[in-house]
Order: structure tokens, then C-alpha cells, then sequence
């Protein structure tokens, strides 16, 4: 059973651009988190879905930040206009409910 | 709000020196909580959950245990391989989703 994919593993953007991650649930998982890890400081929750809906987006940033989980295909973070700040690893986790959180390997994302 | 607090920050163990790692949580009631080891450059493994007070388990060298307040991480006779950071983090129980809070870690370091 293959676990939480996520892709890419490194991305690098230049300021302005936009970056794009994305992941794959663990086979039979319908549920999906993102977290933001910046070095040396612990895990921030940043958005929890489901197929095709938002449940809880209340540890995104208001702007530049979205994420969708659609019917098909893998759920996809995507940061608009990316800034300095910007710059973290981002982890995907997915579970068969609200339990127990398997996570992915994680994409880290520098911005030039 | 939900806390983790995880201590030490770090830590540093011969070969074979049992220890323990502690996670005190406030929260209002409690899910689950949740032990994760985590590698540089890696996303966070699970390791353990835990229901309820008084409820241990155990893998390998690993024993985790749980209070009402918070959670203890034993490592018994550690190997350089257990070298790692150790993360908790706890789901409170009211009433459908309740998003996870993760503590900022033991960075364990465990010397031949």
C-alpha cells in the first residue's frame, strides 16, 4: 500500500510566481490536511478536505493561499505571487477519517 | 486554544541510556494524541495514538504512556538509529472535526 505522495519533492520560485504542490492520498483515504513546517519550529495546520469540499481553512492565509481536493486526481496547494516568506516545507497527511494522520514525504519550497 | 508543550528542546543520550520525552497538553477533552518521529528533510512518521488515561503501548525500544495532562515518550537502551525529532500532538474530542496541534518536538541525538 503506497503511502502519501507529493510532488514535487524541491521547487524553487522566483518572487511573483506561483507554486503548485501536490498530493496524493494513501489508497482509500478521503481525507486531506496541509501543514507549513519553517525550520526549527513545529508543524502549523493549514488546511483540512475532503472530496471536492473545504471543511476547515483556517490556518491558510486569507490571501494568495488555496487549496482544492476535486473529484478526481490528487489535492493541489497552490500559492500565488509567492514571497520570501513564502519559503518552508509544506507536508501533505491524509487519514480514512478524523483520526490517525499518515503523512507525506513533503515538498519544500525555497523562493528566490 | 489547544497547547503542546514537548521537553526537552533537545537531547543527548550514550548508547544504551534510557530516557524519557515529555508532552504536557491542554485541551478540551481529549480525542487522541499522537506520537510522530521525524528525520531531517522527511515528513513525520507515525509512531503511537493514544485514547485514554492510563493506556500505553509499545514498539520496539519505544513505550509510549498517557496522563490526563500529558504523555511520556520512554526510550529504553536507545540506538544511534533512534536519532531523531519526536513530535506529539493532540485532537481534541468536541463533537465532529477537531483539527490536530502539534507540540514543536525532543530533537533526540543518540551518541555510539
Amino acid at each position: 500500500n503506497a503511502g502519501v505522495m507529493q510532488n514535487p519533492r524541491h521547487l524553487v520560485r522566483r518572487r511573483g510566481q506561483e507554486a503548485r504542490l501536490r498530493c496524493s492520498p494513501m489508497k482509500g483515504h478521503s481525507h486531506v490536511y496541509w501543514y507549513r513546517q519553517l525550520p526549527e519550529e513545529g508543524l502549523k495546520f493549514m488546511v483540512y478536505l475532503q472530496k471536492e469540499n473545504i471543511i476547515d481553512e483556517s490556518g491558510m492565509p486569507k490571501e494568495r493561499f488555496s487549496a482544492e481536493f476535486p473529484k478526481e486526481g490528487p489535492s493541489i496547494l497552490r500559492i500565488q505571487q509567492v514571497v520570501r516568506g513564502d519559503s518552508a516545507a509544506y507536508f501533505c497527511a491524509s487519514s480514512t477519517s478524523t483520526d490517525t494522520q499518515y503523512f507525506g514525504p513533503g515538498t519544500r519550497l525555497t523562493v528566490l | 486554544e489547544d497547547q503542546v508543550t514537548q521537553s526537552p528542546e533537545a537531547l543527548r543520550l550514550q548508547e544504551g541510556e534510557s530516557s524519557s520525552l515529555n508532552c504536557s497538553y491542554t485541551v478540551s477533552g481529549l480525542r487522541g494524541l499522537f506520537w510522530y518521529r521525524q528525520d531531517p528533510g522527511k515528513g513525520p512518521e507515525f509512531l503511537f495514538t493514544l485514547y485514554s488515561a492510563g493506556e500505553e503501548k509499545e514498539k520496539e525500544r519505544l513505550k509510549a504512556t498517557l496522563t490526563k495532562k500529558e504523555s511520556f515518550l520512554h526510550i529504553t537502551a536507545p540506538k544511534p538509529e533512534d536519532s531523531a525529532t519526536y513530535l506529539c500532538a493532540v485532537q481534541p474530542s468536541s463533537g465532529g472535526y477537531q483539527k490536530v496541534t502539534f507540540g514543536t518536538g525532543t530533537k533526540l541525538q543518540v551518541i555510539p
